[in-house]
């Protein structure tokens, strides 16, 4: 089974719906990761989380929001979906006690806004 | 702040010939740097990781990275590509030492692709 998953895979929505996006984790380790990616722009940081209540903007935070619900669970939901906001995003965890700056990704959630 | 660029966003590279994938850093501190490789519809895994030591780094899959501090280049390298090593390649750098440390930043990506 994969140490990082995420839910859906793939969505198609309207704009103004709200979605959320789930990523869980089995690796145990604290902190957590959103990011978005874009042809040509690489992955940005939308979110992290050192630890349950611990929650922290990226550089590109409008418009989404998080939820840490447990240490294995980080949300991810767009309150109102915009267009722009079509990326294929992912999660990732961390654990600096594993290895400095690494990251576990998951399979990432293809969305669309239409 | 911190920054990357990936001089190059495709590289098409005929089977077994050699391939370097070109990154360059700016910081003003002293940074660890990464090479993370993205296959079609997969996540991100990292490839190898500079932290400090020998400034040749090695990874999986037969690709190494040299570390470069005074052109602040990270460029990354294999002698004999195989039709498997076709996917994105990610360079990414993260500061030393302060409470956001693995709070990575990437560059815009380098798609290689390996022609028979």
């Amino acid at each position: 089974d994969a140490d990082v998953t995420q839910t859906p895979r793939n969505r198609i929505t309207k704009t103004g719906k709200r979605i959320m996006l789930e990523c869980s984790q089995t690796k145990g380790h604290d902190r957590m990761y959103w990011y978005r990616q874009d042809p040509g722009l690489g992955l940005r940081l939308i979110y992290y989380s050192f630890d349950v209540k611990d929650i922290n903007k990226g550089e590109i935070s409008d418009g989404y929001s998080v939820s840490r619900q447990a240490q294995a669970k980080f949300s991810l939901s767009l309150e109102s979906a915009i267009p722009n906001q079509t990326a294929l995003y992912f999660c990732a965890t961390s654990d600096p006690g594993q290895g400095v700056g690494e990251q576990y990704f998951g399979p990432g959630t293809r969305l669309t806004v239409t | 702040a911190q920054s990357v660029t990936q001089l190059d966003s495709q590289v098409p590279v005929f089977e077994e010939a050699p391939v370097e994938l070109r990154c360059n850093y700016s910081s003003s501190v002293s940074v660890y740097l990464f090479w993370y490789v993205q296959y079609p519809n997969q996540g991100l895994q990292l490839l190898l990781k500079y932290l400090s030591g020998s400034t040749l780094v090695k990874g999986i899959n037969g690709f190494e990275a040299e570390f470069n501090k005074s052109q602040t280049s990270f460029h990354l390298r294999k002698p004999s590509v195989h039709i498997s090593d076709t996917a994105e390649y990610f360079c990414a750098v993260n500061r030393v030492g302060i409470q956001g440390a693995q709070k990575l930043v990437f560059g815009q990506g380098t798609r290689l692709t390996i022609n028979p």
